[in-house]
């Protein structure tokens, strides 16, 4: 199985600043890899799809890069909202695996 | 609008069995393969299982293979999980979701969930 390792596990951070999450697979996985934003209680909403593109309504202070075993989330000018869980998953092959979460706490 | 409404969860002794239904709306369900993805308490999610949108092609977890079913009813636009043999780290919020319109295994809509307990 493909492992996904997210870092930090945890991250603060304050309302306008520019973060970088970071995730990485044990095995290449060319583009194949999502970003999924967690609200407690909530259900997971998809961000990044193929490691770089945006999703429908998802607003453009988030992006995604990487490719092969390295990927990068960024948020920039971090909004309230934004505070959440963070998690990768790879769509390359079954199992289709997601990282352990980054929190992003104010 | 486009959603996703679980249900069938609850609480079950191990060894138990317990069946999980999605019922889907908004969209062509029978257009779209369909997964299952849970989330124990303080845990990461962990994807259970994939159909193929006409139901001929089923995938699973290890942690799941020979215990959990995945099947669908295109004519009701429900899904389901067949969970058999529970044990109790199969304690989790279980969430169905929609397969990506253009991307294979991204999930773009997801339903709120249910609870299963595995406890005596």
């Amino acid at each position: 199985d493909i492992q996904m390792t997210q870092s930090p596990s945890s991250l603060s951070a304050s309302i306008g600043d520019r973060v970088t999450l970071t995730c990485r697979a044990s095995q290449s996985i060319s583009t194949y890899l999502n970003w999924y934003q967690q609200k407690p209680g909530k259900a997971p909403k998809l961000l990044i799809y193929a490691a770089s593109t945006l999703q429908s309504g998802v607003p453009s202070r988030f992006s995604g890069s990487g490719s092969g075993t390295d990927f990068t989330l960024t948020i920039s000018n971090l909004q309230p909202e934004d505070f959440a869980t963070y998690s990768c998953q790879h769509s390359y092959i079954v199992p289709y695996t997601f990282g352990q979460g980054t929190k992003l706490e104010i | 609008q486009v959603q996703l409404v679980e249900s069938g969860g609850g609480v079950v002794q191990p060894g138990r069995s317990l069946r999980l239904s999605c019922a889907a709306s908004g969209f062509t369900f029978s257009s779209y393969d369909m997964h299952w993805v849970r989330q124990a308490p303080g845990k990461g999610l962990e994807w259970v299982a994939v159909i193929s949108y006409d139901g001929s092609k089923k995938y699973y977890a290890d942690s799941v293979k020979g215990r959990f079913t995945i099947s669908r009813d295109n004519s009701k636009n429900t899904l389901y999980l067949q969970m058999n043999s529970l044990r109790g780290e199969d304690t989790a919020v279980y969430h169905c979701a929609k397969n990506h319109r253009t991307t294979f295994n991204t999930f773009d809509i997801w339903g709120q969930g249910t609870m299963v307990t595995v406890s005596s």
